[in-house]
């Protein structure tokens, strides 16, 4: 499979914990993103890599959450000291990159979290 | 939060029929796309269109964009059970070249 993936596909963690997601892109895509999603809505971006450099990050991005593409392939998504409100689906996207302009983002199945 | 709003929130349709589901948004746009979502998965790109196109056909799929009313179109002829799904829209626009800026989806359920 070729596809982008996302490691694990559910956590559930306690109000307080710290998890970390991981996220393996299309072989060869330079840009990486990450979206949150919850139920009924559509998904909200946090954040993108161009490479291992972050370009954009999201206002929903609090301190409690941190990017990482060292590499410029996988990321991880961590989340510090949990809160119920950060249960949700996350999504991470890549993209070929290498032009100014916007192109087509494939998304991985996500990871859902539930936080008690 | 977000940029689109879809309509309608949730379409019922037989098989065979067409489904058609609007977007609008609110800024300036470089770009389009639609995208599928089945219950509880990862979403599907369906289609991308340029600001400066109007209709673009993929398949059962035909898209327009209005540019001038901020707003586009997403039919899908010949309605199957398999595209029961969310169908969402995405704008990308001005000097941000990564975020997709989603809308709230339309709930699209074809039955056989």
């Amino acid at each position: 499979d070729t596809g982008v993936s996302q490691d694990p596909r559910h956590k559930i963690t306690k109000r307080g914990q710290n998890v970390t997601f991981r996220c393996d892109p299309i072989s060869e895509h330079n840009r990486l993103y990450w979206y949150r999603q919850t139920l009924g809505q559509g998904p909200e971006f946090l954040t993108y890599f161009q490479n291992e450099a972050q370009l954009e990050k999201s206002r929903l991005l609090s301190d409690r959450f941190s990017a990482e593409r060292p590499k410029g392939s996988f990321s991880t998504l961590e989340i510090q000291r949990t809160e119920q409100g950060d249960s949700a689906m996350y999504l991470c996207a890549s993209s070929p990159g290498g032009s100014r302009a916007t192109d087509t983002q494939y998304f991985g199945p996500g990871t859902r979290l539930t936080v008690l | 939060s977000q940029q689109g709003e879809e309509d309608p929130q949730a379409l019922s349709i037989q098989e065979g029929e067409n489904a058609t589901m609007n977007c609008s948004y609110k800024t300036s746009i470089n770009n389009l796309q639609w995208y599928r979502q089945n219950s509880g998965r990862g979403l599907v790109h369906l289609i991308l269109i340029r600001s400066n196109e109007r209709e673009k056909h993929s398949g059962r799929l035909r898209v327009t964009l209005d540019t001038s009313k901020k707003s586009s179109s997403l039919l899908i002829t010949a309605s199957r059970a398999a595209d029961t799904a969310s169908y969402f829209c995405a704008t990308s626009g001005g000097t941000s070249y990564g975020k997709l800026t989603f809308g709230q989806g339309t709930i699209l359920t074809v039955h056989p």
